[in-house]
């Protein structure tokens, strides 16, 4: 069972250049979260995807694309890399929450993507 | 914001001495949940606690938590080297989402 499963591991892309990370859950779970990850830092959202056909911004969108492609896949792309867009990204998924109880599902990380920009 | 904060942010302790870390947040919650991330992967939930729950247990692991002072603790008892990790709370944030603390890196010595 692969769990969250992201691609590529390591990136380096020059300023200006476009990428995009892509994630897939083998877990048929309806949400579907990415983060960014700096240095001593915990974790920073960037979108999500409450189910499929919908995402939504986080704390930090700006750069930033994503498509659901299905329930599975939940991409991330970077239009124009930025230096300070160095980071680790991590995709997670997880049950949908039952409304009225919060965000009460644990959520399923992939190992993240490592990405320098320089 | 409603980032959770943990304390200490570094810990470091000998194999088979309890370890204690705290969490403090700003706003109501509905749930409260704890993380371990080992270097280089990603995080791993280890607990759930909703806001009506004073504390709750996992193998090692004990969880309390304190509305009235927005805060919560994890324990791990009898730690092993395979502890050392860093470690995160979170809560919700609205509805959809989890908010991270900065998280405390906990190094067990052999």
């Amino acid at each position: 069972n692969a769990g969250v499963t992201q691609t590529p591991k390591f990136q380096v892309l020059k300023t200006g250049q476009s990428m995009t990370l892509q994630c897939a859950q083998d877990m048929n779970h309806n949400s579907m979260y990415w983060y960014r990850q700096d240095p001593g830092m915990g974790l920073r959202l960037i979108y999500y995807s409450a189910s499929e056909g919908t995402t939504d911004k986080g704390e930090v969108p700006n750069g930033y694309n994503v498509s659901r492609l299905n329930k599975r896949e939940f991409s991330l792309r970077l239009e124009s890399a930025a230096p300070s867009q160095t980071s680790v990204y991590f995709c997670a998924s997880s049950e949908r929450f039952t409304t009225g109880t919060g965000l009460n599902q644990p959520q399923h990380f992939g190992d993240g993507t490592r990405l320098s920009i320089l | 914001s409603q980032q959770g904060e943990e304390d200490p942010q570094a810990l470091s302790i000998q194999e088979g001495e309890n370890a204690t870390m705290n969490c403090s947040y700003k706003t109501s919650i509905n749930n409260l949940q704890w993380y371990r991330q080992n270097s280089g992967r990603g995080l791993v939930h280890l607990i759930l606690i909703r806001s009506n729950e004073r504390e709750k247990h996992s193998g090692r692991l004990r969880v309390t938590l304190d509305t009235s002072k927005k805060s919560s603790s994890l324990l791990i008892t009898a730690s092993r080297a395979a502890d050392t990790a860093s470690y995160f709370c979170a809560t919700d944030w609205g509805a959809q989402k989890l908010v991270f603390g900065q998280g405390t890196r906990l190094t067990i010595n052999p």
